[in-house]
């Protein structure tokens, strides 16, 4: 089992805005960061940090944090968004552990 | 431009060990923070293990903890990820990944190609 959970299945209309979600107690202190992964290829940062998106990552995609949860936000969703996300961050040990969220797969209609 | 390649797919027998790498090109691995992720088919992100250079030295997941050894061979830029006493539940794609451009923020910018580890009698 993973200490960060995330919906598994999440669908938006083309165009319009979605917001993926990460929930753990171990976010209250740290960030996630956020990867898109399709299918056959490996897993791309798209948020990282307060709300940092790396060189050539669409501004569409955006951060934020509350007490437990983690969200990543995608406004103005494009079909090539389909894809299965996740969270990632420290572990609640203290021990400067990693570990991912279950994952997301996102449905563009 | 920074690449990580990693070696090609391996086929092991249950009770076997495997040792892949992950080949550093265009830096320096000295200055990145090597990880590695697998990935079992049809499954999620799993953190396996890396280097921690808040204490200096490599952390591992607990699960792999006693069968998993990360190293680094600093003369090649090349980091190896080995994995024994193989089970059929170790099939997946395992992933090299460094946070070479976000040092410090816990992400991994950088991936692998990803290389297939199939466990199989």
């Amino acid at each position: 089992s993973s200490e960060l959970t995330q919906d598994p299945a999440v669908s938006v209309a083309l165009g319009q805005t979605v917001r993926i979600t990460c929930q753990g107690d171990s976010l209250r202190s740290y960030y996630a960061s956020w990867y898109q992964q399709k299918p056959g290829q490996a897993p791309v940062l798209v948020i990282y940090g307060k709300n940092n998106r790396p060189s050539g990552i669409p501004d569409r995609f955006s951060g934020s944090s509350s007490g437990n949860t983690a969200s990543l936000t995608i406004t103005g969703a494009q079909a090539e968004d389909e894809a299965d996300y996740y969270c990632n961050s420290r572990d609640s040990s203290g021990n400067h552990l990693r570990v991912f969220g279950g994952g997301t797969k996102l449905t563009v209609l | 431009q920074v690449q990580l390649v990693q070696s090609g797919a391996e086929v092991k027998k249950p009770g076997a060990s495997v040792k892949v790498s992950c080949k550093v090109s265009g830096y320096t691995l000295t200055e990145l923070s090597m990880h590695w992720v697998r990935q079992a088919p049809g499954k999620g992100l799993e953190w396996m293990g890396g280097f921690d250079p808040e204490d200096g030295e490599t952390i591992y997941a607990q699960k792999f903890q006693g069968r998993v050894t990360m190293t680094e061979d600093t003369s090649t830029d090349t980091a190896y990820m080995e994995l024994s006493s193989l089970r059929s539940e170790d099939t997946a794609v395992y992933y090299c990944a460094t946070d070479l451009a976000v040092a410090g923020t816990d992400a991994f910018d950088i991936w692998g190609q990803g290389t297939m580890v199939t466990v199989s009698s």
